[in-house]
This record gives C-alpha cells, structure tokens and sequence, in this order.
C-alpha cells in the first residue's frame, strides 16, 4: 500500500522566494497533519485538516504560511516570502480518523539561504 | 513543564543487551500513547501503541502507569538495527499528539 507521499524531497532557494510543499495522504484517511521539525523544537504541529477542513492552525508561525486542501488526496503548504529561519523538515502525516495513529511522510527538507 | 519529556539519554548497548527507557506526560486527561522510531534523516514510523494492560511486540514491550503518568518501552535481545531514536508520543486533544524530544538508543556491534 502506499503511504503518505510528500514532494519535493529536498527544496533549495533563496529568502524572499516562494515554497510550495506537496503531500498525498494514505487513502481513505480523513485527518492530515503538517508539522515541521527542528533541532531546537523538535516536532510541531503546524496545522490539521479533517475531511479537507483546516480544524486547527494554531501552530502556523505567521501569515506567510498558508496550507489548503482542494479534496481528500491532495494538501499543499505555502510559504511566502520565505526566510532562512523556515529551513527545517517539513512532515505531512496522516491517519484513518483523528484518534487513529499518524503516518508520515518522507519529509520535505527545506533549505532557505 | 513540557507535555512529554524524555531522557534524551543516548543508551549505548551491546548487541544482545536489554534496554529501558521511560518518558513521562503532564497531562492526566491523555487516552492514547504512542512509541514512534525515528532513524536519522528519516520519518517517525510508529512502532506500537501503548494500551494499559501493557503489551508486547516481538523483543519490544511497552506498559504504561496512569497513577505516575509515565510510559515506558523495553527492547530486549537488541539488535544492531535497534539504533534509532525513540520518540514517545501523547495525545492531548482528540487529534493532538504531543511528542516527546526523544530516546537516542545506540546498539553496537
């Protein structure tokens, strides 16, 4: 079975340019997470989707972020301008209902010079 | 006070060894637990739920202690693929998974 995919793998630009990251959830599953990891923090959740509708983005940084979900088996996340301190791993997860354990993607890792 | 705290350790064991580590979770409300590993460079990948009779996996057994609200994972007979980093995971809302910053286990040859 297919798993969470996320493209790209790995992303490299410069601060000021716009960085869109993809993910496909497992089908079937109804909850996605985007989270992002970092030495300093560890693993934060960014934003939840159940049934394609944010829930909660709380943990968005700011309002260069934005993330949608058009239908169940596609989610993007934007950053725009991007600066250096956004270079982390960026995770889309996902899970048959919002209780139900995540699956992860590989990760996007994200470069920002 | 962090949600889950962990003992980053590293663990550095011997192939064959058992090894044990706990992590403990601030919130009393929390119905699901979680072990996740994660290699280097890689995704977390879930390794076994945690349910309150304890339960086993292979070499892998987990128990979880509600009254002093910690989790535990013991790995025996450990193994050289056994390297990784454990992360143990709580949820907090229905869909909000706390993690712990991690377990670094080390298994040399």
């Amino acid at each position: 079975d297919a798993g969470v995919i996320q493209s790209p793998r790995h992303e490299v630009t410069e601060m000021g340019q716009e960085v869109t990251l993809r993910c496909k959830p497992i089908s079937g599953h109804n909850s996605l997470f985007w989270y992002r990891q970092t030495m300093m923090r560890g693993l934060e959740l960014l934003i939840y989707f159940n049934n394609n509708v944010p829930i909660d983005d709380s943990g968005m940084p700011e309002d260069r972020f934005s993330a949608k979900m058009p239908n169940a088996s596609f989610s993007t996340l934007k950053i725009q301008p991007s600066e250096p301190r956004d270079s982390a791993v960026y995770f889309c997860a996902s899970s048959l209902r919002e209780s139900q354990p995540q699956h992860f993607g590989d990760g996007t890792r994200l470069s920002i010079l | 006070r962090k949600e889950v705290e962990q003992d980053p350790g590293p663990f550095n064991v011997p192939e064959g060894a058992t090894v044990a580590f706990n992590c403990t979770y601030s919130n009393s409300a929390s119905q699901s637990f979680f072990w996740y590993r994660q290699d280097c460079r890689k995704e977390p990948k879930l390794l076994m739920s945690v349910y309150s009779s304890g339960n086993e996996d292979g070499r892998f057994t987990a128990q979880l202690n509600r009254a002093s609200q910690y989790i535990s994972l013991l790995i025996r007979d450990s193994k050289l693929s056994d390297s990784a980093t454990y992360l143990c995971v709580v949820n907090r809302d229905d869909y909000k998974l706390s993690f712990g910053a991690g377990t670094t286990v080390t298994v040399r040859a």
